[in-house]
């Protein structure tokens, strides 16, 4: 059974930084792209970013380019997000999921639960 | 610009059938979709892949109530005998070379 844990989401003052994580069981990890996900309280979903299995191929939407770095590490099962100089406006439920394929572009068939980020003074 | 536009909500009764509709912008009505479930207070859970052509297939688990259909850059989502579990936001996903796209999602009551 796929399994995707988020983890390091927390309370950060605007302008800070936070390392999100997902810990990935399950599935051969690096034979998949991985993505990130969140959802504003009461809004819908918004991609953020995706890496391809061997980190080759990266993406981000407009609204996080150069300021989020995401990552990940096969020997680990593991996906990062680095999240710097933080806004109100990325305040959010951060998901992990997986990608269908290898490549970055393509579907997404399992998600994690989720990890809250707050920005906030 | 690529656009998927869903209802805002919809509703319909216990033990009845519900169609979604996301629809595909201008020029895109080849591409394939995802429909995704999320309950609430949940996250999102996968329920579909649905092709153009009306081919589908669906994650491990998902009941034979759910179904996808096709119709020219329609993209449809059935959900038969409806169940309480079965109120939640639905969302429809595409994807393609620089492109990865929600719709915003539709709110299903069961009445």
């Amino acid at each position: 059974e796929v399994q995707l844990v988020e983890s390091g989401g927390g309370l950060v003052q605007p302008g800070r930084s936070l390392r999100l994580s997902c810990a990935a069981s399950g599935f051969t990890f690096d034979d998949y792209a991985m993505h990130w996900v969140r959802q504003a309280p009461g809004k819908g979903l918004e991609w953020v970013s995706g890496i391809s299995w061997n980190s080759n191929n990266i993406g981000y939407a407009d609204s996080v380019k150069g300021r989020f770095t995401i990552s990940r590490d096969n020997a680990k099962n593991s996906l990062y997000l680095q999240t710097n100089t933080l806004r109100a406006e990325d305040m959010a439920l951060y998901y992990c999921a997986k990608g269908s394929t290898s490549s970055r572009w393509s579907g997404f068939d399992s998600w994690g639960q989720g990890t809250l980020v707050t920005v906030s003074s | 610009q690529f656009v998927l536009t869903q209802s805002p909500s919809a509703s319909a009764s216990l033990g009845a059938s519900v169609k979604l509709t996301c629809t595909l912008s201008s020029g895109h009505s080849s591409y394939a979709i995802a429909w995704h479930q999320q309950q609430p207070e949940k996250g999102p859970r996968y329920l579909m892949k649905l092709n153009s052509d009306g081919s589908h297939s669906k994650g491990d688990g998902i009941p034979d109530r759910f179904s996808g259909s096709s119709s020219g850059a329609e993209r449809y989502l059935t959900i038969s005998s409806l169940q309480s579990e079965d109120e939640a936001d639905y969302y429809c996903q595409t994807w393609g070379t620089g492109i990865q796209v929600f719709g915003g999602g539709t709110k299903l009551t069961v009445l």
